[in-house]
């Protein structure tokens, strides 16, 4: 069974940071793309960004709203990915979901299991 | 960036009835698009990928369709759990750019 959970979500003050994990199970992850959606209170969801997998030399990308902030990270040995955020603003405020890219692959495709979400509240 | 938009915002339909929402994208993304389907207070859930395909053990009364720009999702007849938001979610550029979602409640 595909499993993602999230966790190192909670209250920074803006400016600070924040890193978030994602630990993975019931599926190759090293072979999987992974990816970061949010999802402020009562709006809709926002694509973060995605990392690949060792085959396509990790590469990222990110929406331009968090790009040079934001940086996502793996660690295949613990199966688990990361979301390190700096400069963090209000706007930030959100649940992050992490989510696997379609049935485990890293080409065509969009999320299909998503985690629970953990919440990040920037706030002073 | 790829914008997609989302018609209605929400409605509000009897159990039993068909109901259709449209997704449509500010270019030619092909049949690259997901359907996910939020219930309050939990992560979203795939239904459709590919604009047409059902997910596993999805209910066949979830249907997609459509290519290039505009596209369908239906629920061929309104179940009570149904009651949920729904995203459409292109894949075809970065950055993968969700819908704004319509709102579907039962009356």
């Amino acid at each position: 069974e595909v499993q993602l959970v999230e966790s190192g979500g909670g209250l920074v003050q803006p400016g600070g940071s924040l890193k978030l994990s994602c630990a993975a199970s019931g599926f190759i992850f090293s072979g999987s793309a992974m990816h970061w959606v949010r999802q402020a209170s009562g709006k809709g969801l926002e694509w973060v960004g995605r990392i690949r997998s060792k085959a396509n030399n990790y590469a990222t990308a990110y929406a331009a709203s968090v790009k040079g902030r934001f940086t996502i990270s793996r660690d295949d040995s613990k199966n688990t990915a990361y979301l390190q955020m700096n400069s963090l603003k209000t706007e930030d405020t959100a649940v992050y979901y992490c989510t696997r890219h379609f049935r485990g692959y890293d080409f065509w495709g969009g999320s299909d299991y998503w985690g629970q979400g953990t919440l990040v509240t920037v706030s002073s | 960036d790829i914008q997609m938009t989302q018609s209605p915002s929400s409605l509000s339909a009897s159990v039993g009835d068909r109901v259709t929402i449209t997704c449509q994208a500010s270019q030619d993304i092909s049949k690259y698009l997901n359907w996910y389907q939020q219930k309050p207070g939990k992560a979203p859930k795939l239904l459709i990928f590919d604009a047409s395909n059902l997910e596993t053990g999805v209910p066949s009364r979830f249907s997609g369709s459509g290519s290039g720009t505009d596209f369908t999702f239906t629920i061929s007849s309104l179940q009570p759990e149904d009651i949920a938001t729904y995203y459409c979610q292109q894949y075809d550029n970065l950055p993968f750019t969700f819908g704004p979602g319509t709102k579907v409640d039962v009356k």
